[in-house]
């Protein structure tokens, strides 16, 4: 199985702040990856298809990049409802889907 | 309005079984591939089976294959987890899933998420 590394595990920002998360394939997926918010209690919801491509309804602060092993989310001027975890998620290799440990935003 | 509503969890066994339901609004479950991930207490999500839109092709996880099955009525729009045999690393939160496509060679991105139900096997 394709493994999905993140960093940091965790990390403390303020309001406004740029936030950048890390994902790292064990293999080239090209740019078969997801990105996930989800909240304490709460299913997670898709931000980011194909590495790139913001869902709908998803707020433009949120930008996915990268393409083979590495790949990385960034939240542009961190709003009050953007603390939580986020997952990626890669789906090169159907159906054997995996997802990365999970990011935790906190404030700091 | 697109909903899913999960329904079937609770307090189980080692051993025993338990079927899970995902009752779907607002789409058919024909159009797309279905997903069931799970989540442990305190722990990262787990992708544990899909079913095509045709209904026709399954997978599983590794670590349920011959225990759980995925499967539909599409007559009643509800998607189905049989859980046999469960052990207690099987304790989790169980979601059900709406992938953006039909199709599982092209699947693989959950756009819609049911609110949880959890399972719990403990003797």
């Amino acid at each position: 199985d394709i493994q999905m590394t993140q960093f940091p595990s965790s990390l403390s920002a303020s309001v406004g702040d740029r936030v950048t998360i890390t994902c790292r394939a064990s293999q080239k997926i090209s740019d078969s990856l997801n990105w996930y918010q989800q909240k304490p209690g709460k299913a997670p919801k898709l931000l980011i298809y194909s590495a790139s491509t913001l869902q709908s309804g998803v707020p433009s602060r949120f930008t996915g990049s990268g393409s083979g092993t590495d790949f990385t989310l960034t939240i542009n001027s961190l709003q009050p409802d953007d603390f939580a975890t986020y997952y990626c998620q890669q789906y090169y290799t159907t159906p054997a889907w995996t997802f990365g440990q999970g990011t935790k935003v906190e404030v700091k | 309005e697109v909903e899913l509503l999960e329904s079937g969890g609770g307090l189980v066994q080692p051993g025993g079984s338990l079927r899970l339901s995902c009752a779907a609004s607002g789409f058919s479950l024909s159009d797309y591939a279905m997903t069931w991930v799970r989540q442990a207490p305190g722990k990262g999500l787990e992708w544990v089976s899909v079913i095509s839109g045709t209904g026709g092709i399954t997978y599983y996880v590794a670590s349920v294959k011959g225990r759980f099955t995925i499967s539909r009525d599409t007559s009643k729009n509800v998607l189905y987890l049989q859980m046999n045999s469960l052990r207690t690393e099987d304790t989790a939160v169980y979601y059900c899933a709406k992938d953006r496509l039909r199709s599982i060679a092209a699947a693989g991105s959950m756009d819609m998420w049911g609110q949880g139900d959890l399972v719990v096997v403990s003797s």
